[in-house]
């Protein structure tokens, strides 16, 4: 099956520094999805990714398709608080909605 | 602006008993699926409709048992509850399978 693999885990970061995560894959995907989860709550999607080489941003954030298709990376810029939580790639194709392990994210004041 | 509505939020079952988690959504969605969210294995696809009438498996699904009789609602039902459910369960609706998906805030469960 296809199987994603995001990194890192987590990450510590200090308030105002830039964020930068990424998923792999061995497969090729057509949709590269990026969620966030808040504790106790359902992801909420933060940037869609629809084509190879694909450049998104979405205020502080930016997120590539990757070229080859087998990847994407999400970036967060001069992060604050309230970007604690769990990041998460999500890659489609055929039917299949595959989710990385995703990325826990705290921000110290 | 209800989105999509996970009923119950918490349950404890025993083993072997059965029962079903409601799902329903009021934006008109064609494409409903169910998730399992456990530590650290993000989300697995368990079952997935993309219209009334149709259903179809994912990644885990057995276990589970799904029917989609309206657009708005997607019921999961456990057969016979085992430990290995015990988990997180997300419902999600969007306008297709490789578009957006619109989570609801989870079912804990918990099989003893």
């Amino acid at each position: 099956g296809q199987q994603l693999n995001q990194s890192p885990q987590s990450m510590f970061i200090q308030e105002g520094e830039d964020v930068s995560m990424n998923c792999t894959s061995s497969s090729i995907f057509n949709t590269w999805l990026w969620y966030k989860q808040d504790p106790g709550e359902g992801p909420v999607l933060l940037i869609a990714l629809y084509k190879a080489g694909e450049l998104t941003s979405n205020g502080r954030l930016t997120a590539q398709f990757g070229i080859t298709r087998k990847d994407s990376f999400l970036n967060i810029s001069a992060s604050i608080p309230s970007d604690v939580g769990i990041y998460f790639c999500a890659g489609y194709n055929n039917n299949d909605m595959r989710f990385g392990a995703g990325t826990r994210l705290t921000v110290k004041p | 602006n209800a989105g999509v509505t996970q009923t119950p939020k918490f349950q404890v079952l025993k083993t072997g008993q059965s029962m079903t988690l409601q799902c329903a959504q009021d934006m008109n969605h064609e494409y409903m699926s169910w998730y399992r969210q456990d530590p650290g294995m993000g989300l697995r696809l368990i079952h997935y409709s993309v219209g009334a009438g149709i259903t179809d498996q994912g990644e885990v699904p057995n276990g589970y048992n799904v029917s989609r009789s309206t657009t708005e609602d997607f019921p999961l039902r456990l057969l016979s509850a085992a430990p290995s459910q015990t988990s997180v369960y997300f419902c999600a609706s969007g306008k297709g399978p490789n578009q957006p998906q619109h989570f609801g805030d989870g079912t804990r469960l918990s099989i003893l």
